[in-house]
């Protein structure tokens, strides 16, 4: 069965401290890895897809990385509109999504 | 600008009662979802529909049914044989028919449902 975990659940952050949220998985053929950025009350809204081991990709302030068994979504200097809860999931051969449950990152001004 | 549309943001349900969520998509997706989120839980799948009149059950479709007759159009009702259906709801769409497409989900809003 695919798991998706993701640490830490939660994290505080001041303005301009970068750091890192970390998604570990394992899944039967790795299909594609994806991050989700999360609002309160609203939809998750799609970031990145992540396929090989290496691989990397930036938006912003945010970069995802992956490896054979985690991805990691960095964050440089972030700011508070920055706060939300990363969602990070999985697809595997079997074509499912499994997604974690998510790291709730607040940025304190 | 395309998207999804679903409604209400807040349903209430009484004990027994079947409620239907509406999902609507402009985006001209092949592909629609629906997915349950519980707290500190993943998201997990409840139906999915890759073209228009088909769909698939997906790992806890158990007490919800629902219908594709136009591609736009992916409602959800949730029926009395769910015994805990307090959660929020989303939809999703993909741009191609392939189950959790590699161009990621678009997620409408969601629809937060209390039993009451």
């Amino acid at each position: 069965e695919d798991q998706v975990t993701q640490s830490p659940e939660a994290l505080r952050l001041q303005e301009g401290e970068s750091s890192s949220l970390n998604c570990s998985y394992t899944v039967s053929g790795l299909r594609g890895l994806f991050w989700y950025r999360q609002d309160p009350g609203k939809g998750p809204e799609f970031l990145f897809t992540l396929y090989s081991a290496g691989e990397e990709k930036e938006k912003e302030r945010l970069k995802a990385t992956l490896t054979k068994k985690e991805s990691f979504l960095h964050i440089t200097a972030p700011k508070p509109e920055d706060s939300a809860t990363y969602l990070c999931a999985v697809r595997g051969g079997y074509q499912k999504v499994t997604f974690g449950t998510g790291t709730k990152l607040q940025v304190i001004p | 600008d395309g998207g999804i549309t679903q409604s209400p943001k807040y349903l209430f349900r009484k004990e027994g009662q079947n409620v239907t969520l509406s999902c609507e998509q402009n985006l001209n997706h092949d592909a629609m979802y629906w997915y349950r989120q519980d707290p500190g839980q993943g998201l997990r799948l409840i139906y999915y529909s890759q073209i228009v009149n088909d769909f698939q059950k997906g790992d806890i479709a158990e007490g919800y049914s629902v219908s594709r007759e136009k591609k736009e159009s992916f409602p959800l009702t949730v029926t009395s044989a769910q015994k805990n259906p307090t959660a929020f709801y989303l939809c999703a769409s993909s741009i191609d028919r392939t189950v959790g497409s590699n161009y990621g989900y678009t997620f409408g809003s969601g629809t937060r449902l209390t039993v009451v």
